[in-house]
């Protein structure tokens, strides 16, 4: 079994749905980062969460520590958020920066 | 915000070629830089953590004589495939933390390199 295991593998959304990516790990982190992977293959940093929630325009990320579970929320989807979003934890007692990272989610968003 | 490049972006070499691949952290100072390598519909495999000023460490089942790292100032490392076959071939893509940053977890990666070894 993974340490970082998303939900769903594959999703796929009509614009303007509400859109939920789930993230759970075995481990106790430091920290939990949410990736976003263009087709290109460029990744860019959605949020880094250690506790509570955050809000970056339609993005959410919200992470229970009790619980060992992350979710990214995509408000009023676009066709333009289609891409492959990756969550990746900083494991407790690892060097800083070094992440594990989960199986990504293939989302694809159509118009 | 902080910008990691990767140099080149597209590689085709030679079975049996060295093919050298540089991650550059452009308005930061990276101590540390993380390289991965991915295939195809899979995610990021960590290979190695690459210090500056010193050896870099490798993960478990990553030769290190085959991917060679040199972190040999802190805004540059480079990772050497050596001796390359069709196996190889992936998409490698670094990160750097900023450890300047308040935030030591701030990670920013670089476009990656996709590799092809005819």
């Amino acid at each position: 079994k993974n340490e970082v295991e998303q939900s769903p593998q594959n999703l796929t959304a009509q614009e303007e749905e509400f859109i939920t990516i789930n993230c759970s790990y075995s481990v106790g982190i430091s920290a939990l980062h949410w990736l976003q992977q263009h087709p290109g293959g460029g990744i860019v940093s959605l949020f880094m969460l250690s506790s509570g929630k955050k809000k970056h325009g339609r993005l959410i990320a919200t992470i229970n520590i009790q619980e060992k579970h992350s979710s990214l929320h995509i408000t009023a989807s676009h066709p333009r958020d289609s891409a492959v979003y990756i969550c990746a934890v900083r494991l407790g007692g690892t060097s800083y920066g070094k992440l594990t990272f989960g199986q990504g989610t293939i989302l694809t968003v159509h118009p | 915000g902080a910008v990691v490049s990767q140099h080149p972006s597209r590689v085709i070499c030679k079975s049996g070629t060295s093919v050298k691949i540089e991650c550059r952290s452009l308005d930061f100072q990276a101590t540390t830089m993380f390289w991965y390598r991915q295939f195809p519909k899979q995610s990021l495999m960590l290979m190695a953590t690459s210090n500056e000023g010193s050896k870099a460490t490798y993960e478990q089942g990553v030769e290190k004589d085959k991917f060679l790292i040199n972190h040999a100032s802190l805004t540059l490392s480079t990772l050497t495939v050596t001796s390359a076959h069709p196996e190889d071939s992936s998409f490698y893509i670094c990160s750097a933390p900023d450890g300047t940053s308040v935030r030591e977890d701030t990670q920013y990666f670089g476009p990656g390199t996709r590799l092809t070894v005819l």
